[in-house]
């Protein structure tokens, strides 16, 4: 099946802790997002990739990291850094950027928490 | 960036009835997606309309658009208990590289 698969659903991070957030597609899509939602909100964008070897921040992209090796991958780490990273994470991609009306396909979210 | 905002916030209704929600923006955009997400799990699309456009149909829903008023609605007809979910509208503004996701609408569908 066609899609895109995000592990772990659930992850705990101790305070101080690296951890990242696994995202694959097998959608031969060019550009994959990580998303943001806070409980009751709307979706916030982390970092987003166009191409391979090349990604951008998004409006939050403090405390964040990502990488884009494969065109099928593209993990995020949340850092230290990270002052408030008990959050849903969202991976999503579509074909191209968004321009003449591209859908965006998710995956089904992890669900971080500091502990 | 310029999250659109939904409004209601939340919204419960019969089965039956028809759900309307909307969506205002602040900036000129190139179309209008409307997403739909169950509790905890992904976001799923439901439809696009583009600025050119003014109303579209898929299925049950009915999406109009109004670019001089920076609006949109979203209107569900004859809902179901399984149309309770939260939806988000997102613009892709003209000249942007993302969607811009709403604050989203909770409906809820009481059987």
């Amino acid at each position: 099946d066609g899609g895109i698969t995000q592990s772990p659903k659930y992850l705990f991070r101790k305070e101080g802790q690296n951890v990242t957030l696994s995202c694959e597609q097998n959608l031969n899509h060019d550009a994959m997002y990580w998303y943001r939602q806070d409980p009751g909100q709307g979706l916030r964008l982390i970092y987003y990739s166009q191409i391979v070897n090349d990604f951008q921040k998004g409006d939050i992209a403090e405390g964040y990291s990502v990488s884009r090796e494969k065109k099928e991958s593209f993990p995020l780490t949340v850092t230290s850094a990270q002052k408030n990273p008990t959050a849903f994470y969202l991976c999503a991609s579509s074909m191209r950027i968004p321009s003449s009306g591209n859908t965006i396909y998710f995956g089904e979210g992890s669900w971080l928490t500091v502990v | 960036s310029q999250q659109g905002e939904e409004d209601p916030q939340a919204l419960s209704i019969q089965e039956g009835e028809n759900a309307t929600m909307n969506c205002s923006y602040k900036t000129s955009i190139n179309n209008l997606q409307w997403y739909r997400q169950n509790s905890g799990r992904g976001l799923v699309h439901l439809i696009l309309i583009r600025s050119n456009e003014r109303e579209k149909h898929s299925g049950r829903l009915r999406v109009t658009l109004d670019t001089s008023k920076k609006s949109s609605s979203l209107l569900i007809t004859a809902s179901r208990a399984a149309d309770t979910a939260s939806y988000f509208c997102a613009t892709e503004e003209t000249g942007a590289n993302n969607l811009f996701f709403g604050t989203g609408t909770r409906l809820t569908v009481i059987p």
